[in-house]
């Protein structure tokens, strides 16, 4: 079944450790998205990419870094984390073509101690 | 710049009553609105989206939306609402450029039994 994922669901973790936060997809689709989002907040956008090695900084500013080998995989990475980085983190994906509508995973939720 | 403003941040509904979830956008040329349920806990889903043609759009779950030109709304409605339907609901608009979505902050729908 065409799906996007997200591993993992739950993460707490201690401050400066390095975690790498995992997105797949299996439908194809080109243009992929990472969100954080606070509670009661709207989702901002952290880094987008249209495809393979081609990644963009949104527009809210991260520490993060991500990465598009594959298409199907877009992982998001934090070298040091540090408790204003607790939230959660929503990757999305859309279809091939002019398409603006977004499929998004289950979600992570970062805390971090 | 275009935005999108979701003016009641909670609603509390009487489970079978009728629902609308309001939203305002503001966007030059012609929009590409979309309307998000997250439940708890979970990513975000597409109730429905307007494109082009019939401004009345009919969604998954039993959900329709209305797009108002001349009042730059979009507001999400639904007959009779049952208790799953308790969630938070986004509103976004296509942003000018790279096929991404500009966020409402939400509206949290709360179902009385």
């Amino acid at each position: 079944e065409a799906d996007i994922y997200q591993t993992p669901r739950y993460l707490v973790i201690g401050t400066g450790k390095k975690i790498t936060l995992e997105c797949s997809q299996t439908m194809g689709h080109d243009k992929m998205y990472w969100y954080q989002q606070d509670p009661g907040m709207e989702l901002h956008l952290i880094h987008y990419s249209y495809g393979v090695n081609s990644t963009e900084k949104g527009d809210l500013s991260s520490e993060s870094t991500v990465s598009r080998i594959r298409t199907e995989h877009f992982p998001l990475t934090l070298e040091s984390a540090r408790p204003s980085h607790t939230s959660q983190y929503l990757c999305a994906s859309s279809p091939v073509g002019i398409s603006y509508e977004q499929y998004f995973g289950p979600g992570t939720r970062l805390t971090v101690t | 710049a275009q935005s999108v403003t979701q003016p009641d941040i909670h609603i509390t509904v009487s489970e079978g009553a009728s629902l609308e979830l309001r939203c305002n956008y503001s966007y030059g040329a012609t929009p590409y609105l979309f309307w998000y349920v997250q439940s708890p806990g979970q990513g975000l889903q597409l109730l429905l989206k307007y494109f082009s043609g019939d401004t009345l759009v009919q969604g998954i779950k039993g959900f329709e939306a209305e797009f108002k030109r001349s009042q730059s709304s979009f507001n999400l409605r639904k007959p009779s609402v049952h208790w799953s339907d308790a969630a938070e609901y986004f509103c976004a608009v296509r942003g000018d450029s790279n096929y991404q979505l500009i966020w409402g902050a939400g509206t949290k729908l709360i179902i009385k039994p």
